[in-house]
């Protein structure tokens, strides 16, 4: 199985800060990654999909980039809806693994 | 809008069966792969099962191999997940999602069901 590994796995960050979120696959996957959002007690929204297209209705602070096996999030301006923990997920082959998650606090 | 709303959790004893449920509403059911994700509780998203649109095709995660079985009913628009040899490490949410082949990804989640192991 291909494994999915995301650095950092918890941030502090500020209203206003650009934060940057890493995805690392043991293999290449093409662009078969996606990233989601989750917030406490619900459920997980898609925000990017083959690594770089944004989700409709997703704002445009949030990005996605890479190919093969490194892959980065980027929220160009953190909003005080942005807090919440973020996930990889490679859909390259079965079984579909996702990231252990980084979580976004506020500091 | 599209809608996806579980039902069928709860608490079972270890080796116990359960089956889940996932009404889908608001779009072609259908013409969409679907796939079932857990998390347990305090930790990250597990993919669980994914199914075809016409049932043809399965997929597993190697810990349910042989458990759970993922099936539909494109008639009553429902995904359903029948969970059986149940182990305390199966607790978690269950969510079902609509895979979008298209985008590569899980576009749609219900809310999900929360399903405990335990004696």
């Amino acid at each position: 199985a291909i494994q999915m590994t995301q650095s950092p796995s918890s941030l502090s960050a500020s209203v206003g800060d650009r934060v940057t979120i890493t995805c690392r696959a043991s293999q290449g996957i093409r662009n078969d990654l996606g990233w989601y959002q989750q917030k406490p007690g619900k459920a997980p929204k898609l925000l990017i999909y083959a690594a770089s297209s944004l989700q409709s209705g997703v704002p445009s602070r949030f990005s996605g980039s890479g190919s093969g096996t490194d892959f980065t999030l980027t929220i160009s301006s953190l909003q005080p809806e942005d807090f919440a923990t973020y996930y990889c997920l490679q859909d390259y082959n079965y079984p579909l693994t996702f990231g252990p998650g980084t979580k976004v606090d506020i500091k | 809008e599209v809608q996806l709303v579980e039902s069928g959790g709860g608490l079972v004893q270890p080796g116990g069966s359960l089956r889940l449920s996932c009404a889908a509403s608001g779009f072609t059911f259908s013409s969409y792969w679907m796939s079932w994700v857990r998390q347990a509780p305090g930790k990250g998203l597990e993919w669980v099962a994914n199914i075809k649109q016409d049932g043809s095709e399965k997929y597993y995660v190697d810990s349910v191999k042989g458990r759970f079985t993922i099936s539909r009913d494109n008639a009553k628009n429902s995904l359903y997940l029948q969970m059986n040899s149940l182990r305390a490490e199966d607790t978690a949410v269950y969510y079902c999602a609509r895979k979008n082949i298209v985008i590569s990804s899980f576009d749609y989640w219900g809310q999900g069901t929360l399903v405990t192991v335990s004696s």
